[in-house]
């Protein structure tokens, strides 16, 4: 079981839209569509943003989306704002009841 | 409103077992969900440790597997982790979590973390 691989950085500017990308194996990523993503601001308990691969919990931004294609998960964030600046992680049901999650990702907000 | 709390020693010596409780408030663990533990050492992503249903059904990190243990008092509305033999690599925040489920070609899965105690930073030294 290896961590879901994403880039350790991105960046951009407010107003524009950035995609995170999270990289699994046809055991995980690609088998399932059980793909969450979470934000984590410093000194924080991270935050569900989306589950299911797509699917918003309440009170989730629309800002705030998901979809896959084979083994690569991605979240999109669009209308980028200051307050989205945080680490995002990617987690992936992996078989045999198992989780395994994203290396993380530092998104910077220009 | 679902909260969870982590308890334990922030301090455990090497080659000793960590000892962590979750208490749970708004919602009560016999009702359903499985419960689970992720922790994050300093500057680190997070790591799944393992969950555990009402009924004590138990799914664990294989990378973990041998050193942990995660058991439920529903009466006291707590599910609590057990480390053993811990090294200095265990250092980290340890936070437990409410364990959403989805289902798979007809089968329940568990899929996320939606609720998240604050965490509680445990350091193993000497």
């Amino acid at each position: 079981q290896s961590a879901l691989t994403q880039p350790a950085s991105v960046s951009g500017s407010p107003g524009q839209s950035i995609t995170i990308s999270c990289t699994g194996t046809s055991s995980d990523v690609g088998s399932y569509n059980l793909v969450s993503w979470y934000q984590q601001h410093p000194g924080k308990a991270p935050k569900l943003m989306i589950y299911e691969g797509s699917k918003r919990p309440s009170g989730v931004s629309n800002r705030f989306s998901g979809s896959k294609s084979g083994n690569t998960a991605s979240l999109t964030i669009s209308g980028l704002q200051a307050e989205d600046e945080a680490d995002y992680y990617c987690c992936s049901y992996a078989g045999s009841d198992t989780l395994v999650f994203g290396g993380g990702t530092k998104l910077t907000v220009l | 409103q679902v909260q969870l709390q982590e308890s334990g020693p922030g301090l455990v010596k090497p080659s000793e077992t960590l000892s962590l409780t979750c208490t749970v408030s708004g919602y009560s663990i016999s009702s359903g969900y499985y419960w689970g533990w992720i922790r994050q050492p300093p500057g680190k992503g997070l790591e799944w440790i393992g969950s555990i249903y009402h009924s004590g059904s138990t799914y664990y990190n294989p990378s973990l597997k041998s050193r942990v243990t995660i058991s439920v008092d529903t009466s006291k509305n707590q599910f609590s982790l057990k480390l053993s033999s811990v090294t200095a690599a265990d250092t980290a925040v340890y936070y437990c979590a409410r364990v959403g489920s989805s289902m798979v070609r007809g089968v329940i899965r568990t899929s996320y973390f939606d609720y998240w105690g604050q965490g509680t930073l445990v350091t193993v030294s000497s």
